[in-house]
């Protein structure tokens, strides 16, 4: 069975305090791997997309890197706006279907 | 661009009610995709579109009726709700069959069943 595991479930950071958010997959045929990020009560915001172990994308702060078993999400000298819940999903087979992890709520303290 | 725009932005509702939510997207996507989210939870997909074709997610209750009028446009009818659908429900879009695809979502519409 196709599945998704997120690691930690929350994590508190301080300002500058650099860590990795943890994103751990089975899938039949991954065909792409997804980071993103979700402010409460509103719609999730598309960060990277990753297709192949190796691969490593960068967006201001946030760098994703793909292994055949698992992505890290690395934030560097976080600051409060980076607060959020952070989703990983895998898409695998031919539906095209996304497979959700629970997430990663990250808070960043001045 | 990437936007997918919802309407409404919140939504309060008796179980007897008939209502409509709405999504719309301009990026040319040809897959269109309900989701709910319940606090605290990640997306659970509902409905997909692609190529104007309907996939069901078998798990999801009849009073939802998913409308696809053309390929930009996405419509989720309601009626005769429970308190137990009260949740943000989210809609995506993505270019089509071809994989890997990206989903963008749009920001969601509050639901609330009293």
């Amino acid at each position: 069975e196709d599945q998704v595991t997120q690691s930690p479930e929350a994590l508190r950071l301080q300002e500058g305090e650099s860590s990795s958010l943890n994103c751990s997959y089975t899938v039949s045929g991954l065909r792409g791997l997804f980071w993103y990020r979700q402010d409460p009560g509103k719609g999730p915001e598309f960060l990277f997309t990753l297709y192949s172990a190796g691969e490593e994308k960068e967006k201001e702060r946030l760098k994703a890197t793909l292994t055949k078993k698992e992505s890290f999400l690395h934030i560097t000298a976080p600051k409060p706006e980076d607060s959020a819940t952070y989703l990983c999903a895998v898409q695998g087979g031919s539906q095209g279907n996304l497979i959700f992890g629970k997430g990663t709520k990250l808070s960043v303290k001045p | 661009d990437t936007e997918v725009t919802q309407t409404p932005k919140h939504l309060v509702m008796g179980m007897t009610n008939k209502k409509s939510l709405k999504c719309e997207q301009h990026m040319g996507h040809r897959a269109m995709y309900w989701y709910k989210q319940k606090a605290k939870k990640p997306p659970e997909l509902m409905f997909v579109y692609s190529y104007e074709k309907l996939s069901i997610n078998e798990s999801v209750p009849s009073r939802f009726s998913p409308e696809c009028p053309n390929s930009s446009l996405l419509n989720l009818h309601l009626h005769a709700l429970q308190p137990e659908d009260s949740a943000l429900y989210l809609c995506a879009s993505s270019q089509g069959r071809q994989l890997p695809n990206t989903q963008y979502f749009g920001p969601g519409t509050r639901l609330t069943v009293l």
